[in-house]
């Protein structure tokens, strides 16, 4: 049982590249989170997903698109990389039952945007 | 605007202190209230949750309170040990159940 697990850890790009952040889970959690962290502040939520096949907006969303094809599958584009987005990006999930319980986190993406 | 504010920003004690660890946040209407730890280029990891009827929730040496009218929790840790050094963070669920808000954390340094 490996939990939550991103892909890649480390990644460096070029200010206009795309790229993709892979997240998986197998804990079967219904309810998964795309969240970045920059220095001095809090985590914020990027996207985020309900179920296989749906996405929101989380509290900052520019820049960035999901897709959760998959259920255990979250994904994270950078269309076109800004120098904004160098960030550590961390996916989690949780069950989803009527009542919250806590979200699992993975070990976290460091991207830099050069 | 719901903010979450962690105060302080850093603290170092010696090994054996015990030490609290104070979160505030501006709207009271939450779901609930979790201090998560985080370890230096590692994951957050769930410590304690409290629900937004609740008082306050222990773990070992963990103690969380949560007085949602005044918009204050507390992390209690008692007798303190090095391997207790790491950030952590209180996070509030707002009441749409999918929106968690994070302080900035407070970086926690024991001493031996």
């Amino acid at each position: 049982n490996a939990g939550v697990t991103q892909t890649p850890k480390f990644r460096v790009l070029k200010t206009g590249q795309s790229m993709t952040l892979l997240c998986a889970q197998d804990m079967n959690h219904e309810y998964m989170y795309w969240y970045r962290q920059d220095p001095g502040m809090g985590l914020r939520l990027i996207h985020y997903s309900v179920g296989e096949g749906t996405t929101a907006k989380g509290e900052v969303p520019d820049g960035y698109n999901v897709s959760r094809l998959k259920k255990q599958n979250f994904l994270l584009g950078l269309e076109s990389a800004a120098p904004s987005q160098t960030s550590v990006y961390f996916c989690a999930s949780s069950p989803g039952t009527e009542y919250q319980e806590t979200q699992y986190f993975g070990p976290g993406t460091r991207l830099l945007v050069l | 605007k719901q903010e979450v504010t962690q105060i302080p920003a850093a603290l170092s004690v010696p090994e054996g202190e015990n030490l609290v660890l104070n979160c505030s946040f501006t709207d009271s209407a939450i779901y609930n209230l979790q201090w998560f730890r985080q370890d230096p280029g590692k994951g957050l990891t769930s410590l304690l949750l409290i629900q937004s009827s609740q008082r306050e929730q222990t773990s070992g040496r963990l103690n969380a309170s949560l007085d949602k009218s005044s918009g204050r929790s507390t992390l209690y840790i008692a007798a303190s040990q090095p391997g207790d050094s790491a950030t952590y963070l209180c996070a509030v669920t707002l009441y749409n159940n999918n929106d968690m808000r994070f302080g900035a954390g407070t970086r926690l340094t024991v001493k031996p």
